[in-house]
């Protein structure tokens, strides 16, 4: 069965203060690996899609990086505005879902 | 920036009721969804729809869901008879193709 891990569930970071969050994937076949933001009360909004192992993509403090069997969103120097929950996604072949992770929800204090 | 628009952003509806959310995709998208999230659990999948029809449908959308196009912007999901498990946030989704998917705001259901 297809299925998304992420983890920690939940993490603090002060400001400045660089991390990175793990999404575990197992899956029939990978077409893509989507990272998304979710704000409380919003709708995922989409940050990046990974396509094959080696891959890595950046967008201003975010990077994400895909091995085989898991992705990282690693967090350079995060600030306040970077708290949110973020969620992890597997597409497989042959299918047009998208099945999510729980996701990390992601504190940053001045 | 163009984005995917959702209406309306709260419903509330008495249990045994229809409803029809409403979304406007992105327009040059071919690949629309319907997902949901109930209150601190996992996105989930509901549909997808291509060249007008559905081309995937997860467990969850059983008889009681029904989706439509019934012009060249808008994309509903209908429930029939809305059931207190029902209530969550439900979201549409489209991409140009398979590989992307952009999510709305979302539309909140409550089934009293």
């Amino acid at each position: 069965e297809d299925q998304v891990t992420q983890s920690p569930e939940a993490l603090r970071l002060q400001e400045g203060e660089s991390s990175s969050l793990n999404c575990s994937y197992t899956v029939s076949g990978l077409r893509g690996l989507f990272w998304y933001r979710q704000d409380p009360g919003k709708g995922p909004e989409f940050l990046f899609t990974l396509y094959s192992a080696g891959e890595e993509k950046e967008k201003e403090r975010l990077k994400a990086t895909l091995t085989k069997k898991e992705s990282f969103l690693h967090i350079t120097a995060p600030k306040p505005e970077d708290s949110a929950t973020y969620l992890c996604a597997v597409q497989a072949r042959n299918t047009d879902k998208l099945i999510f992770g729980t996701g990390t929800r992601l504190q940053v204090f001045p | 920036e163009p984005e995917v628009t959702q209406t309306p952003s709260h419903q509330v509806t008495q249990m045994g009721q229809e409803v029809i959310l409403r979304c406007v995709p992105i327009s040059n998208h071919l690949y629309f969804y319907w997902y949901r999230q109930i209150l601190g659990q996992k996105v989930e999948f509901l549909v997808s729809f291509y060249n007008n029809e559905i081309s995937e449908k997860s467990e969850i959308f059983d008889d009681q869901f029904s989706v439509e196009r019934p012009d060249g912007s808008n994309f509903t999901l209908k429930i029939r008879s809305t059931k207190l498990e029902d209530s969550a946030m439900y979201f549409c989704a489209s991409g140009q193709d398979y590989t992307e998917a952009f999510f709305g705001q979302g539309t909140r259901l409550t089934v009293v």
